[in-house]
């Protein structure tokens, strides 16, 4: 089947401190890789994506590669900022369209 | 352009009441889904329709929740009669077409049962 596993949270860091949010994942075939972010009060936003093997994902200084031996899509950040306070899903597509999500991992940040 | 409308943003409602949720796609977009978010959780696919066909409703409790897309645009999910465990929040999605094409979500509804 398919599913998602991300590092729990809450997560605090301080300003420009570095981000890594783990996620690992399971699926049959080959699926594309996302992660979404939701602001306070807002509906949830693609972030960034990867459809295959090796591609990385960017967008706003966050990065993730996806790495097919040790099904992972790891989401970084070299510095984060207090706007950045959200919280971050991992999920997978597969060729049915239908996205698995993770369970979102709370960021805060502190000035 | 104009996001995935959806309403009420909010309610609150007792036990055995009815309750429905309206979305509006984006416009063009012929694929919606609604989602199922549970407090702490990832969301979690309840309906996909591909314009006014209903081609994913594994994941519906379908003793109580019903969904329609009358027209292939917008859509109503309705739960009838609600439960204490069905609060939650209810997110509706749109995409262009099927197959790896971006989704996009509402703001969802913040439903509650008393």
């Amino acid at each position: 089947g398919n599913s998602v596993t991300q590092m729990e949270g809450p997560v605090t860091l301080s300003e420009e401190a570095f981000l890594t949010i783990n996620c690992t994942y399971t699926a049959t075939g080959y699926p594309s890789l996302f992660w979404y972010v939701q602001y306070p009060g807002e509906g949830l936003q693609l972030l960034l994506k990867a459809t295959k093997a090796d591609d990385k994902g960017s967008n706003k200084g966050f990065e993730a590669t996806y790495r097919k031996e040790t099904t992972s899509f790891h989401l970084e950040k070299g510095s984060v900022q207090v706007s950045d306070s959200a919280v971050y899903f991992c999920a997978l597509q597969t060729g049915a369209n239908n996205l698995f999500f993770g369970t979102g991992t709370r960021l805060t940040v502190i000035p | 352009e104009a996001g995935v409308v959806q309403s009420p943003r909010y309610k609150i409602i007792e036990k055995k009441q009815p309750v429905a949720f309206w979305c509006n796609p984006i416009s063009g977009h012929n694929t919606l889904y609604w989602y199922l978010q549970n407090l702490g959780q990832g969301p979690e696919l309840l309906i996909r329709y591909e314009n006014e066909e209903a081609v994913d409703d594994s994941q519906l409790p379908k003793d109580r929740f019903s969904a329609e897309r009358l027209k292939g645009v917008d859509s109503t999910l309705k739960i009838q009669p609600a439960e204490l465990g069905d609060s939650a929040v209810y997110l509706c999605a749109s995409s262009l077409v099927r197959g790896g094409n971006e989704q996009f979500f509402g703001p969802g509804t913040r439903l509650t049962v008393l």
